[in-house]
């Protein structure tokens, strides 16, 4: 088993939708949650960030950590079609190191005009 | 300019052969790291090095050497690469925040995409 799993997609979905992407995950030790976007032939960058359990919003981001639930979600409200990208989540804790980041494989999402 | 630079951006090689792959930053950062992208595994670190002469392994790295010339500068070498190395490798750099912890943010350069027949 993989220690962050996400569902590689892709997931289509019309201009305007709400998008919810999630990942789980099983080491209870990981603190440090984040998204990072990759469009395609680009390196990833950090989308959002947060730490421990809870919701952080920035414009029409919404991130979630349940960690009772091992979950973190990211929530794309009116998605446009710039949004189209690779979103993967990542997460470090005390035991990898916090340097040292876990990531998932990625969801690919497509938002169609 | 891309404040992470990675050479070259597409490379087919032979099986055996030796490859190296460069990085340089200008963000003054003095962490840096190698990944290696693959479709259905994500992103899996091969190297990385906190300073100059701190090198550390990361979970894949059997195959490859690194090399951190200069604070700005890290290359990951294939002494003799094999099919199984073909992937999209990515270098990354990182600060401290505040109070000594990374922020967990990472700056990646736009990759190396490389092939091994």
């Amino acid at each position: 088993q993989k220690e962050v799993e996400q569902d590689p997609g892709p997931l289509s979905v019309p201009e305007g939708a709400i998008v919810s992407l999630n990942c789980t995950y099983s080491n209870s030790a990981f603190q440090y949650f984040m998204w990072y976007r990759q469009y395609s032939r680009k390196g990833p960058e950090l989308l959002m960030y947060t730490y421990s359990s809870g919701n952080k919003e920035d414009g029409r981001f919404t991130a979630q950590v349940d960690k009772s639930s091992k979950y973190i979600s990211l929530f794309i409200r009116d998605s446009q079609p710039s949004d189209s990208a690779t979103y993967l989540c990542a997460m470090s804790g005390e035991d990898t190191g916090f340097q040292k980041l876990v990531f998932g494989t990625g969801t690919r999402l497509l938002v169609s005009p | 300019d891309a404040d992470v630079t990675q050479t070259p951006r597409n490379r087919i090689t032979k099986t055996g052969k030796r490859i190296m792959l460069e990085c340089s930053q200008t963000k003054g950062h003095d962490r840096m790291y190698w990944y290696r992208q693959d479709p259905g595994l994500g992103l899996r670190l091969i190297y990385y090095s906190f300073d100059v002469k701190d090198i550390n392994k990361g979970e894949i790295s059997d195959g490859y050497s690194v090399s951190r010339q200069a604070q700005a500068k890290f290359s990951l070498s294939l002494e003799s690469a094999i099919p199984n190395q073909t992937a999209l490798y990515f270098c990354a750099t990182s600060d401290l925040g505040q109070g000594g912890w990374s922020t967990g943010e990472l700056f990646f350069g736009e990759g190396s995409r490389l092939t091994v027949l």
